[in-house]
């Protein structure tokens, strides 16, 4: 089945640096990724949608330049969190669409934890 | 502007009971809707989408658009079902997914 892979699974840094989280399509081609944010005991909050070659598309509320996404290729979307503070710390969920067709289902990655002291 | 609603937070069962996990959306087209599980210390996956009519591990739910809802059920509860489950829309020009709050099933033994 379609695997998606995301790493790290578990990031710890100071406050101030920046954080780069990377997710990957294994073997399928995603032409839309998408990034959530899961808050303890409570639901996926969508971020962004990132689109393959173009800019990903941003939910209310959450900052752009706070918050990079890159989606260079049709397998790989990267989610920088920059200067990072204490309330960035949270589960980082991405998840990829395949390319062939609306109808796909999402696959998900299983989340980074990060963690800003 | 699309919403999901999953109105219980915990849903405990005993074995063997009837399981119904209920889901409400708003969403002014004509949405697509999908469950979503996540075992303990798992990913989320897919369990099953209003679009295939399918029953995945004796789960099935029936897109009710008079009454927006999507409600998860099965008739028999087995331990191995304990998990969080998401009710989710699937909607918009980006195809964007909106997931609800969760319920947490918990088959008693």
């Amino acid at each position: 089945g379609a695997v998606v892979s995301q790493h790290p699974s578990w990031v710890i840094c100071k406050s101030g640096t920046s954080v780069k989280i990377e997710c990957r399509s294994l073997d399928f081609q995603a032409t839309t990724m998408f990034w959530y944010r899961q808050f303890p005991k409570k639901s996926l909050m969508l971020m962004a949608t990132s689109n393959e070659g173009s800019k990903a598309t941003y939910e209310q509320g959450v900052e752009k330049d706070k918050f990079l996404i890159n989606h260079a290729s049709l397998t790989l979307s990267t989610l920088t969190v920059t200067s990072a503070h204490p309330e960035d710390s949270s589960f980082y969920i991405c998840s990829a669409r395949s390319s062939l067709g609306k109808d796909q289902p999402q696959h998900f990655g299983d989340g980074t934890r990060l963690s800003i002291l | 502007a699309q919403r999901v609603t999953q109105p219980e937070k915990l849903l405990s069962v005993f074995k063997g009971a009837p399981v119904e996990l209920k889901c409400n959306y708003s969403y002014s087209g004509s949405p697509e809707l999908f469950w979503y599980v996540q075992y303990s210390r798992q990913r989320l996956q897919l369990l099953l989408r209003h679009i295939s009519r399918e029953s995945i591990k004796g789960f099935t739910a029936d897109l009710n658009k008079g009454e927006t809802s999507f409600h998860l059920k099965k008739p028999f509860a087995q331990e191995e079902d304990s998990a969080m489950y998401y009710c989710a829309l699937r909607g918009g020009g980006y195809q964007k997914v909106t997931f609800g709050t969760g319920t947490k099933l918990q088959v008693i033994p």
